[in-house]
């Protein structure tokens, strides 16, 4: 059963069209939420760390947010470098017993100038 | 600038060959990860290590084995190579706490045939 699930699989916008992404998880006793940006043939890279419900990052035009079942992530006014896959991991425990972050399958965002 | 280094961008190696992905850091983690990723599947952690000769089994540990002979270098070995490990193998550490993210490499491309 997936833990966590990402929506839209893709989307595509306007350059200037700001739209939010979403996550939204299963885990009970969340550790952490993790937002990672990752562009064609290379690994993620780490955006933000979200604890608790009511909690909100920034950087630059994406601001995360999160609620006790999702997260959201929301793009301002976006330009074409905004263009990756978006993922969102929850940490969640192994079957080993440690705390380790699951990821979702992302989402393909493209942005048309 | 911080790193996490993988030996080889692309690779490609016989079924039944036994195959070595290194990975080093330079940032004194603790922590370090093997991942795979294929479309539609996501992220899939295949093992850790919290230590060095430290380890512990992800989600798909099945055809893998690991090696942490010092802090900086995680190893990941597939005994006898097969066409169904073909995929984007990704390495990470992260400090010990996971809050701060993981830092990843650029990934591996292994074809099997």
């Amino acid at each position: 059963e997936d833990q966590v699930t990402q929506s839209p699989e893709a989307l595509r916008l306007q350059e200037g069209e700001s739209s939010s992404l979403n996550c939204s998880y299963t885990v009970s006793g969340l550790r952490g939420l993790f937002w990672y940006r990752q562009d064609p043939g290379k690994g993620p890279e780490f955006l933000f760390t979200l604890y608790s419900a009511g909690e909100e990052k920034e950087k630059e035009r994406l601001k995360a947010t999160l609620t006790k079942k999702e997260s959201f992530l929301h793009i301002t006014a976006p330009k074409p470098e905004d263009s990756a896959t978006y993922l969102c991991a929850v940490q969640a425990r192994t079957s080993g017993g440690s705390y380790i972050p699951t990821f979702g399958r992302g989402t393909s965002l493209i942005v048309h100038p | 600038d911080v790193k996490v280094t993988q030996s080889s961008r692309y690779l490609v190696k016989r079924t039944g060959e036994k195959v070595f992905l290194e990975c080093v850091q330079d940032m004194d983690h603790e922590n370090m990860f093997w991942y795979r990723q294929d479309p539609g599947l996501g992220l899939r952690l295949i093992y850790f290590s919290y230590d060095v000769k430290m380890k512990e089994k992800g989600d798909i540990p099945e055809g893998y084995s690991v090696s942490r002979e010092k802090k900086e270098r995680f190893s990941l070995i597939l005994e006898s190579a097969s066409t169904n490990q073909t995929s984007m193998y990704l390495c990470a550490s992260s400090p010990l706490d996971m809050g701060y993210g993981y830092t990843f490499g650029s990934g591996t491309r292994l074809t099997v045939v």
